[in-house]
């Protein structure tokens, strides 16, 4: 069963304007942790931010902050002020606690228009 | 601190080749993990380990094995490979649960 859903296969963004890439999971643990990445289209996997969930507040890292609902099990990454060097894919994933397993999404594209 | 390192960077098999990709840190993480990314799915889990000696299966592990007899490396093994095995692998590793994974430079796998 699909765990991690990113329902953007390409978003496009002004530059200097802020975006939000979606992120939906699914989960039966109480205890889990939520990452996103950044794969260039040199390929590396560059870790972004990360959110615990019983984190009482969203997690904020430079231009990177986590929209985290965890009822609606939701998980939305906001880039702020985008940069031309955004663009690239983004992975949403999810570790589970008791499972020892990682679990990314699909990608969202996103493009920096100038 | 090298990080996660992954050789070779290019790879290309005939089908029914066997081959090991290799993987190691020095950041004397537990987890260790392989994954296999395809276009339009994302990474996928191969196996994983969560110290030496102790290996377990991801969600795609037919037609791979691993090993894990030091904490340091997690060998990846081809036993017979197939054009469907063509794909960028992916060995990444973290000290636990609820910590970032950190992802070696991938290996380009072309299997004719």
């Amino acid at each position: 069963a699909q765990k991690i859903t990113q329902t953007q296969p390409g978003m496009f963004v002004q530059e200097k304007e802020a975006v939000t890439l979606d992120c939906t999971y699914d989960t039966s643990d109480p205890s889990y942790g939520l990452f996103w990445y950044k794969q260039p289209s040199s390929g590396e996997m560059i870790f972004l931010i990360y959110q615990g969930s019983y984190d009482q507040q969203n997690a904020t890292e430079g231009r990177y902050s986590l929209n985290f609902q965890k009822a609606r099990k939701s998980a939305n990454l906001v880039i702020s002020a985008s940069q031309l060097g955004d663009s690239a894919m983004y992975f949403c994933a999810m570790a589970s606690n008791t499972g020892n397993q990682f679990y990314f999404g699909t990608g969202t594209s996103l493009t920096v228009i100038p | 601190n090298a990080g996660v390192t992954q050789t070779p960077k290019f790879q290309v098999l005939k089908t029914g080749q066997s081959m090991t990709l290799q993987c190691a840190q020095d950041m004397n993480h537990e987890y260790m993990s392989w994954y296999r990314q395809d276009p339009g799915m994302g990474l996928r889990l191969i196996h994983y380990s969560v110290g030496a000696g102790i290996t377990d299966q991801g969600e795609v592990p037919n037609g791979y094995n691993v090993s894990r007899s030091t904490t340091e490396d997690f060998p990846l093994r081809l036993l017979s490979a197939a054009p469907s095995q063509t794909s960028v692998y992916f060995c990444a590793s973290r000290r636990g649960v609820d910590n970032e994974q950190f992802f070696g430079p991938g290996t380009r796998l072309t299997v004719l």
